[in-house]
């Protein structure tokens, strides 16, 4: 069964100070690996997909990087807006369905 | 582009009624569309697959019964929650795969469902 670590569970940041969040998976081979931002009461936003290990993706602030066990999602120089709950997601071969991690919750104080 | 709508955003019923939430995407077709729920501070729980043109496939404990899943078009999927009950009340999101960009899932903007 495809497994989706996400870590920390919050992170409180000061507008500037950069970060890393985590996401472990375990997956029977992956497809593609997943990040969306989620706002409180709103759908996942799309965000990026990393296909394999050494792949980097960059949007804004906001980095991804993958590995054959873990993603990380940089986020650069914060700004109040970037706080919301960003999801990582596994996606096997030959299979549409994502798995989701529980998510961090980013709060970025001015 | 990959704009996925859902209506309506928030309803409340009565216990016993049943609600129908719609899935629309509104600028590219979708021949797999996801149905999710979320409770509060939680992740994202897959409930059903749904191709057009064919049954959903559910996810393990989820009511075929109780969650009834339509997809009649390449731009549409339905949900209707049958006889409601108040344990249903919660958050139903779905996505869209892009067709040619099959990994891709775009999500709505979801549902809040309250049941009385």
């Amino acid at each position: 069964e495809d497994q989706v670590t996400q870590s920390p569970e919050a992170l409180r940041l000061q507008e500037g100070e950069s970060s890393s969040l985590n996401c472990s998976y375990t997956v029977s081979g992956l497809r593609g690996l997943f990040w969306y931002r989620q706002d409180p009461g709103k759908g996942p936003e799309f965000l990026f997909t990393l296909y394999s290990a050494g792949e980097e993706k960059e949007k804004e602030r906001l980095k991804a990087t993958l590995t054959k066990k873990e993603s990380f999602l940089h986020i650069t120089a914060p700004k109040p807006e970037d706080s919301a709950t960003y999801l990582c997601a596994v996606q096997a071969p030959n299979d549409y369905k994502l798995s989701f991690g529980a998510g961090t919750t980013v709060t970025v104080r001015a | 582009g990959a704009v996925v709508s859902q209506h309506p955003s928030r309803v409340i019923c009565k216990s016993g009624t049943s609600v129908k939430i719609e899935c629309r995407s509104l600028d590219f077709q979708a021949t797999t569309m996801f149905w999710y729920r979320q409770f509060p501070k939680k992740s994202l729980m897959l409930m059903a697959t749904s191709n057009e043109g064919s049954k959903a496939t559910y996810e393990q404990g989820v009511e075929k019964d109780k969650f009834l899943i339509n997809h009649a078009s390449l731009t549409l999927s339905t949900l209707t929650v049958t006889s409601a009950h108040p344990e249903d009340s919660s958050f139903y999101i779905c996505s869209a795969a892009l067709s040619g960009r099959g990994n891709e899932q775009f999500f709505g903007p979801g549902t809040r469902l309250t049941v009385l």
